[in-house]
């Protein structure tokens, strides 16, 4: 596997359901990041961690809960969803901690629906 | 606070003919700035970059971009362009006053005419 890979791609849940998407970097790199792309809006940057800590909360509810284990795996934990969450959650890594002033590298993303 | 416009939501091109995505910035030190193209089903790939420099700045697949900073502008351009090309692009803007957030635009979709 090479740059950044995340799993699964497609994800259905219903409101109660608890389930984790997972983002794993093959690059080395020290810093990863949780967006949320939905259709109407701007990609939103909803969590950074910086060496395995997280630095950036960008006021994401509760019902997300991120978890980052070593520098190259990084899980999004959902519970007790609503229909308004169900987006393309998007992973991306780079080599420099900070985010905004160096390349992100993107995975796929994962498109979850909520029902 | 940092923010980032593309006016243009679609835009439709000829194969062949050449193409110009506005980007528009509001950040209150140096910038840096960014483009990204996403195709369909897939995550974002960087197709160029700015820091300093030149303000003229050559990117993958035939891109280039240039930075008019008395316009606050970082529009991309390609000579002409390829059905491929058809995807959505996004400008995005960060910087070390930025800190942790790179903060991307709305995005402009491509579609590409035969």
């Amino acid at each position: 596997e090479t740059g950044v890979t995340q799993t699964p791609r497609h994800l259905v849940m219903g409101m109660t359901n608890k389930k984790s998407l997972k983002c794993e970097q093959h690059l080395g790199h020290n810093a990863m990041y949780w967006y949320k792309q939905s259709a109407k809006k701007p990609l939103e940057l909803m969590f950074v961690y910086n060496f395995k800590e997280q630095t950036e909360n960008n006021s994401v509810p509760s019902r997300f809960s991120p978890e980052c284990p070593n520098s190259s795996h990084l899980f999004l934990h959902l519970h007790t969803l609503q229909p308004e969450d169900s987006a393309l959650y998007l992973c991306a890594s780079s080599q420099e901690p900070g985010g905004s002033t160096d390349t992100q590298y993107f995975g796929p993303g994962t498109r979850l629906t909520v029902l | 606070a940092q923010s980032v416009t593309q006016p243009d939501i679609h835009i439709t091109v000829s194969e062949g003919a050449s193409l110009e995505l506005r980007c528009n910035y509001s950040y209150g030190a140096t910038p840096y700035l960014f483009w990204y193209v996403q195709s369909p089903g897939q995550g974002l790939q960087l197709l160029l970059k700015y820091f300093s420099g030149d303000t003229l700045v050559q990117g993958i697949k035939g891109f280039e971009a240039e930075f008019k900073r008395s316009q606050s502008s970082f529009n991309l351009r390609k000579p002409s362009v390829h059905w491929s090309d058809a995807a959505e692009y996004f400008c995005a803007v960060g910087g070390r006053a930025a800190g942790n957030k790179l903060t991307f635009g709305g995005g402009t979709r491509v579609l590409v005419k035969p």
